[in-house]
C-alpha cells in the first residue's frame, strides 16, 4: 500500500534558521514524490517534485531510495515560508496522489 | 484562463440534507480529483475520474457522488450530509498521464468550506 508520513504536525523556527520537513514514504514501484504547499488563505500548489531535482525558493528535496524518505530542506528560513507543506507521491506516469498530512511551518522573527 | 474554479466557497448544511459542490476547469485537463481536507488528516482522496464518463473512488468515497458528463466539470454530491463530512473540499485537474509533453502539475480550486450541523 501507498503511505507519506509527515511526523511533525507543527515545525517552528526563528527566521536565518535551517529547515528540514520530514516525509518518508511505503511504496513498493517506482514512485515520484512531491512536496506542496498551502500559504495563508491561497489554494495548494506545487512547490517542486523530485524527479526535476530544482531548488524553489530556496528549498530542496533529494529522494533517498534507501531510506525511502523526501525530506524538504532550506538553509535560512523566511517568514514567508510561513505555511502548510505537503508530501505526496504517485505511480510513475499516473496522475493518482497520496498526501501525507501535512506539517505546519511557523517561521518567527 | 480561470484554471480551477469551485462553488461555492462557504456552505452550512443541516444533517440529511444533499448538495452539490461543483468543480470545474479550463485547460483541457483529463485528470480530475476530489480531495478532502481535515486537521491532522492531510488530504484524503473521494473520487477521481481520468475522462468524461470515467470516475472511480478513492480512499474515502462513503457518502459522495461524482459523474463526469463533460471534460470541464466534475461535480460532488453529498447524498444525505452527515456531521462527519465537515471539511474542507478542493477539487484539483491534471493531464491524465505525465510525460515529456504533459506537465504533470495537478492544479487546485480555492476550497469549498462545508459545516453539516
Amino acid at each position: 500500500a501507498q503511505r507519506v508520513t509527515q511526523p511533525e504536525k507543527l515545525l517552528s523556527v526563528f527566521k536565518g534558521a535551517p529547515v528540514e520537513l520530514k516525509c518518508n514514504y511505503s511504496y513498493s514501484g517506482s514512485p515520484e514524490l512531491f512536496w506542496y504547499v498551502q500559504y495563508s488563505r491561497q489554494r495548494l500548489q506545487l512547490l517542486l517534485r523530485h524527479i526535476s531535482r530544482e531548488s524553489i525558493k530556496g528549498f530542496t528535496a533529494d529522494l533517498n531510495k534507501g531510506e525511502t524518505s523526501f525530506h524538504l530542506k532550506k538553509p535560512f528560513a523566511q517568514e514567508e515560508d510561513s505555511a502548510m507543506y505537503y508530501c505526496a507521491l504517485r505511480n510513475t506516469g499516473f496522475q493518482k496522489l497520496v498526501f501525507g498530512t501535512g506539517t505546519r511551518l511557523l517561521v518567527s522573527p | 484562463n480561470a484554471g480551477v474554479t469551485q462553488t461555492p466557497k462557504f456552505q452550512v448544511l443541516k444533517t440529511g440534507q444533499s448538495m452539490t459542490l461543483q468543480c470545474a476547469q479550463d485547460m483541457n485537463h483529463e485528470y480530475m480529483s476530489w480531495y478532502r481536507q481535515d486537521p491532522g488528516m492531510g488530504l484524503r482522496l473521494i473520487h477521481y475520474s481520468v475522462g468524461a464518463g470515467i470516475t472511480d473512488q478513492g480512499e474515502v468515497p462513503n457518502g459522495y457522488n461524482v459523474s463526469r458528463s463533460t471534460t470541464e466539470d466534475f461535480p460532488l454530491r453529498l447524498l444525505s450530509a452527515a456531521p462527519s463530512q465537515t471539511s474542507v473540499y478542493f477539487c484539483a485537474s491534471s493531464y491524465a498521464r505525465s510525460g515529456p509533453r504533459n506537465p504533470d502539475t495537478q492544479y487546485f480550486g480555492p476550497g469549498t468550506r462545508l459545516t453539516v450541523l
